[in-house]
């Protein structure tokens, strides 16, 4: 199948950090992405992470990714009101992304 | 570097009509894949070109079609709209096809209302 679960909704207090997770489908996908979606826009790379690794690091921003269970994390630390907005996991299936539901982070002041 | 441009941002169609949206990938990318974006269905694969060809389709009537130039730049057509077809068309751009693991980086979206 090609579905990729994500939670719909997460709040986070500002300053705290913020743990999006995604369950993928496919053990043969190469890559997966995050991508940030603000209101009104297009969708924003945030990070990628090759399957053949368990952990990377971009600034921010944290993936893991734990290929046994098909689980992939976005950890997002010192979370500010900037990062509200629809965080989307995607993975490669064949010549195509596929994309989970999203999951909108709402942050508290 | 520009990013990946498409146009129009925004329009409004009348049931029956048909339309044509334009995507200018990254300079020097090859492959540009369509994507349909809905409240209701969430985001679904239209179509995938590179080097001109339609390498994979999604799974959408005949109504949607696409073409890729020869600069790369390509465009998708929806013919006898339907109110259904309301959405946020976004367009891909990568390198080389997306099972070659390269990034793949998204336009800012045509936003079409069909009335």
């Amino acid at each position: 199948g090609e579905d990729v679960e994500q939670s719909l909704f997460l709040s986070v207090r500002e300053g705290d950090s913020s743990v999006i997770n995604c369950t993928y489908t496919d053990s043969s996908s190469t890559y997966l992405y995050w991508y940030k979606q603000e209101p009104g826009a297009g969708l924003q790379l945030l990070t990628y992470i090759f399957s053949n690794m368990d952990m990377k690091q971009d600034q921010r921003l944290t993936v893991l990714l734990n290929k046994k269970d098909k689980h992939l994390s976005l950890r997002i630390a010192d979370t500010q009101t900037g990062d509200s907005a629809i965080y989307f996991c995607a993975e490669t299936w064949g010549e195509k992304l596929t994309f989970g539901t999203g999951t909108r982070l709402t942050i508290i002041p | 570097k520009a990013g990946v441009t498409q146009t129009p941002r925004y329009l409004i169609k009348t049931r029956g009509q048909q339309v044509t949206l334009s995507c200018s990938p990254i300079s020097g990318h090859r492959s540009v894949s369509w994507y349909q974006q809905t409240p209701g269905q969430g985001l679904q694969f239209l179509f995938e070109y590179f080097s001109e060809t339609q390498r994979n389709k999604g799974n959408f009537p005949g109504r949607f079609s696409g073409r890729q130039f020869s600069n790369s730049r390509s465009e998708m057509n929806v013919s006898t709209l339907e109110l259904g077809d309301s959405a946020l068309y976004l367009c891909a751009s990568s390198l080389y096809p997306g099972s070659s693991g390269n990034t793949i980086y998204f336009g800012e979206g045509s936003w079409l209302t069909v009335v």
